[in-house]
């Protein structure tokens, strides 16, 4: 069974940073592209980033590019979003999301989702 | 940037009524569609991928449909238990991967 378990969400300051992880199971994590992908309370979802299942390469949406570097270590089966510069737009439950994979190429729709780790930016 | 956007916001159906969402790309993604489910305080759930291929489990009520710009979910028979938020989301080629803004159901 695959499972998705996010941490590392809480309560930052303007300007400071967070790294959440998601830790996976059920599969075999370094053959899948993961994506984290947020949705600010009461709003809609927003794609964030994405990484291949090498670690080669890595996507951003505008708004977080700069300010956030989305990792995997395979060893341990996670992945990772390290998040700087917050601001109070930020403030959102990021969840992190399977990629689909087919026939060795991976699309960035998501088949499995964690439960979110809540991330708020108030001073 | 490819925008998607979905119409109507919400709507509100009876059980048993065929509910019809659309979204529209604002340029062509070939069938690079996704549709979720998202009920009240839940994890979203895919329903469809590549515009009409149904996700393992889902009800077969759920339909969808389209190519290029244009694409519909169908709801067949609405149930009580559709009462959530459905989402589109482009995955063509390139990032980034925008979803529709989200249209709430709800039963009358």
């Amino acid at each position: 069974e695959v499972q998705l378990l996010e941490s590392g969400g809480g309560l930052v300051q303007p300007g400071g940073s967070l790294r959440l992880s998601c830790a996976a199971s059920g599969f075999t994590f370094s053959n899948y592209a993961m994506s984290w992908v947020r949705q600010a309370p009461g709003k809609g979802l927003e794609w964030v980033s994405a990484i291949s299942g090498s670690g080669d390469s890595t996507y951003y949406a505008d708004s977080v590019k700069g300010r956030f570097t989305i990792s995997r270590d395979n060893s341990k089966n996670t992945l990772y979003l390290q998040m700087n510069s917050l601001r109070a737009e930020d403030t959102a439950v990021y969840y992190c999301a399977k990629d689909r994979c087919s026939g060795g190429r991976c699309y960035s729709f998501h088949d499995y989702w964690g439960q979110g780790t809540l991330v708020t930016v108030s001073s | 940037d490819i925008q998607m956007t979905q119409s109507p916001s919400s709507l509100s159906a009876s059980v048993g009524d065929r509910v019809t969402i659309t979204c529209r790309a604002s340029q062509g993604i070939r069938n690079y569609l996704a549709w979720y489910q998202q009920k009240p305080g839940k994890v979203p759930k895919l329903l469809i991928y590549a515009a009409s291929t149904l996700q393992s489990g889902v009800p077969s009520r759920f339909s969808g449909s389209g190519s290029g710009t244009d694409f519909t979910l169908t709801i067949s028979s609405l149930q009580p238990e559709d009462v959530a938020t459905y989402y589109c989301q482009n995955y063509n080629s390139a990032p980034p991967w925008t979803f529709g803004q989200g249209t709430e159901v709800e039963i009358k």
